[in-house]
């Protein structure tokens, strides 16, 4: 099915530990995001790609790091896990920058960090 | 500034009665407008848009909202709960000539045997 991948689904990190999560859009989408939610904050917008080749900081960028591998891959990086990453991360895509198309998101990952 | 406030945090309703989830918006121009919905465990799902055509917009599983600029307004409604409507609703305004995306807070929609 069409739609955005993300991997993996559940993830356990001890503190201090790194890891990447993977995304990905088969929609030919030019931009993509990564989200996190916790719990009374809603959606908060760590990093965005508006396009291929270029990224950009969003609200809570801090902790991580991001690469847009290419057209159809955003992924997500974290150097040295802290608890307060604890959390589910979303990706979404849209086709273009312009905030108005909406997003496509994915399942989501669950990240406890211990 | 621009904001997104979702009035209620949780509504609870009996199945076959009608659903309404409040969202106001806040903002110098009309933004465009997105309902989403969180069932557990799964990502967000679009459900209805609004882009400054029609003012009442349809969306999937029977879901309408109506735009009401006079009131700053974008309220989620449905005439007929049913069990699987269950889940957790945002409102998402987006403001165009830019890239800034609000997420409302979020209202959870319990339903009712």
């Amino acid at each position: 099915n069409a739609g955005v991948t993300q991997t993996p689904k559940f993830q356990v990190l001890k503190t201090g530990q790194s890891m990447t999560l993977q995304c990905a859009q088969d929609m030919n989408h030019n931009s993509m995001y990564w989200y996190r939610q916790d719990p009374g904050m809603g959606l908060r917008l760590i990093y965005y790609s508006a396009s291929e080749g270029t990224t950009d900081k969003g609200e809570v960028p801090n902790g991580y790091n991001v690469s847009r591998l290419n057209k159809r891959e955003f992924s997500l990086r974290l150097e040295s896990a802290a608890p307060s990453q604890t959390s589910v991360y979303f990706c979404a895509s849209s086709p273009r920058e312009q905030a108005n198309y909406g997003y496509t998101f994915g399942s989501g990952t669950r990240l406890t960090v211990v | 500034a621009q904001s997104v406030t979702q009035l209620d945090s949780h509504v609870s309703v009996s199945e076959g009665t009608p659903v309404l989830l409040r969202c106001n918006y806040s903002s110098s121009y009309s933004p465009s407008l997105f309902w989403y919905v969180q069932h557990p465990n799964k990502g967000l799902q679009l459900l209805l848009k609004y882009t400054s055509a029609a003012t009442l917009v349809k969306g999937i599983n029977g879901f309408e909202a109506e735009f009401k600029k006079s009131e700053t307004s974008f309220h989620l409604t449905k005439p007929s709960a049913h069990m699987s409507d269950a889940a957790e609703y945002f409102c998402v305004g987006a403001y165009t000539g830019g890239f800034k995306t609000i997420f409302g807070a979020g209202t959870r929609l319990f339903v009712k045997a």
